[in-house]
């Protein structure tokens, strides 16, 4: 069956790098995504990566996908307070009608 | 500005009293779903809808009713609301089924049933 699974929580100091992450199960899965949700706001479409890639770099965010482990992560270089958020690793496939969520990861940063 | 718009943001209604949250996008997109966050399970889909006219559904159909009689409307309905659909929905779209790296959600509502 399809699951996403991560963590709960993580807390890291300001400044220092954040990594959030997520197994899957679908190996066919094609689109695999971070999401951010920020406090009373709606899910914020971070990056994604296709299934057929190991690394995407954004400015301070670097996605690593192991496909042969079915395992994703999301490091966040120089965590600032404004990266405090809940984050979801989602899949999805590319005949796909919806994206399976992960029960999301919720940041906190320490000072 | 593209967005996807959903009313209410709060609500707070009582056991079996109908009623019907509303979602609107403004980018043509065909592609439209409603899911429910609860804390430690994620976001679950509820609907979906890949065009006018064409809903199905999702995970946790069951005590909701959606339809799509224009592109840009895909209200959720809820005939009888019950406790166990308070929650945190939202409404989200995409340019077309398949383009799922395209979708974007709504601010949220969230539902109260006593």
């Amino acid at each position: 069956g399809e699951d996403v699974e991560q963590s709960l929580f993580l807390s890291v100091r300001e400044g220092d790098s954040s990594v959030i992450n997520c197994t899957y199960t679908d190996s066919s899965s094609t689109y695999l995504y971070w999401y951010k949700q920020e406090p009373g706001a709606g899910l914020q479409l971070l990056t994604y990566i296709f299934s057929n890639m190991d690394m995407k770099q954004d400015q301070r965010l670097t996605v690593l996908l192991n496909k042969k482990d079915k395992h994703l992560s999301l490091r966040i270089a120089d965590t600032q307070t404004g990266d405090s958020a809940i984050y979801f690793c989602a899949e999805s496939k590319s005949s796909a009608s919806k994206i399976i969520f992960g029960s999301g990861t919720r940041l906190s940063i320490r000072p | 500005e593209a967005q996807v718009t959903q009313n209410p943001r709060y609500l707070i209604t009582v056991t079996g009293k109908k009623l019907t949250v509303t979602c609107s996008q403004n980018m043509n997109h065909e592609y439209m779903s409603w899911y429910r966050q609860d804390p430690g399970l994620g976001l679950r889909q509820i609907y979906y809808s890949m065009n006018v006219e064409v809903t199905d559904k999702g995970d946790v159909p069951e005590g909701y009713k959606v339809s799509r009689k224009e592109k840009r409307n895909f209200p959720l309905i809820l005939e009888s609301p019950s406790p166990n659909q308070t929650s945190l929905y939202f409404c989200a779209s995409s340019l077309r089924t398949g383009e799922l790296y395209g979708y974007t959600f709504g601010s949220g509502t969230r539902l109260t049933v006593v």
